[in-house]
């Protein structure tokens, strides 16, 4: 069953905030909520993650609502290069289980 | 972050015969890696479960006998896929947990996958 809930794409123009939206409205309460994309012909890269308050970091923002319901990954400018698929996944934290991706957001950023 | 590595980054083989994916952590020690496969258009597809020393889990579909997994050491893992067909095409990505991380610590890697076609 799937755990989360994306729009399947998005578009963006460069240099604007792109907002990403994910539903996970059975989160548990020991369950994480983390941001991975994956560009074109590559791994997944690891964006940023959190359990229940705000997260910034060097490449995005995590909001997540105090219900922790949902959330949403927020790139302050992007670029041409942001451009990928972006998985919401919730795991719980330390279980050392696999991440199980979902079919996530496809965000294209043009020019 | 820490830098998981795979090898070959794209292997073309024909029919029949074996390929040998490795996967390795350059700069942690993952006592637990994970096998990825991810066909065109679609999102990746868990495999199996590679723990240090035992014996892979591999997830109900996937063939244990096709898809051979060793994890010798903390920090190789490799998938070795058995006379390769066809439909074995695809991309293949490995991951790698940390032992050490966890909770606010993102404790999974992943490498830059491996293109397979099978010919």
């Amino acid at each position: 069953d799937a755990k989360t809930t994306q729009p399947p794409s998005m578009d963006c123009a460069e240099g604007r905030a792109a907002n990403l939206p994910c539903n996970h409205s059975t989160i548990s309460g020991n369950e994480y909520v983390y941001w991975y994309r994956q560009i074109h012909s590559q791994g997944p890269q690891y964006i940023i993650h959190g359990l229940k308050n705000n997260e910034t970091n060097e490449m995005a923002s995590l909001i997540i609502t105090e219900d922790r319901k949902s959330s949403t990954l927020i790139l302050p400018h992007a670029t041409l290069r942001d451009t990928a698929v972006y998985y919401c996944i919730v795991r719980v934290g330390q279980a050392g289980t696999a991440l199980i991706f979902g079919k996530g957001t496809t965000l294209s950023v043009s020019s | 972050g820490a830098v998981v590595s795979q090898h070959p980054s794209w292997v073309i083989c024909k029919s029949g015969t074996s390929v040998k994916i490795e996967c390795r952590s350059l700069d942690f020690q993952a006592t637990t890696m994970f096998w990825y496969r991810q066909f065109p258009k679609q999102s990746l597809m868990l495999m199996a479960t590679s723990n240090e020393g035992s014996k892979a889990t591999y997830e109900q579909g996937v063939e244990k006998d096709k898809f051979l997994i060793n994890h010798a050491s903390l920090t190789l893992s490799t998938l070795t896929v058995t006379s390769a067909h066809p439909e074995d095409s695809s991309f293949y990505i490995c991951s790698a947990r940390d032992r050490l991380g966890g909770g606010t610590y993102n404790e999974q890697f992943f490498g830059p996958g491996t293109r397979l076609t099978v010919l």
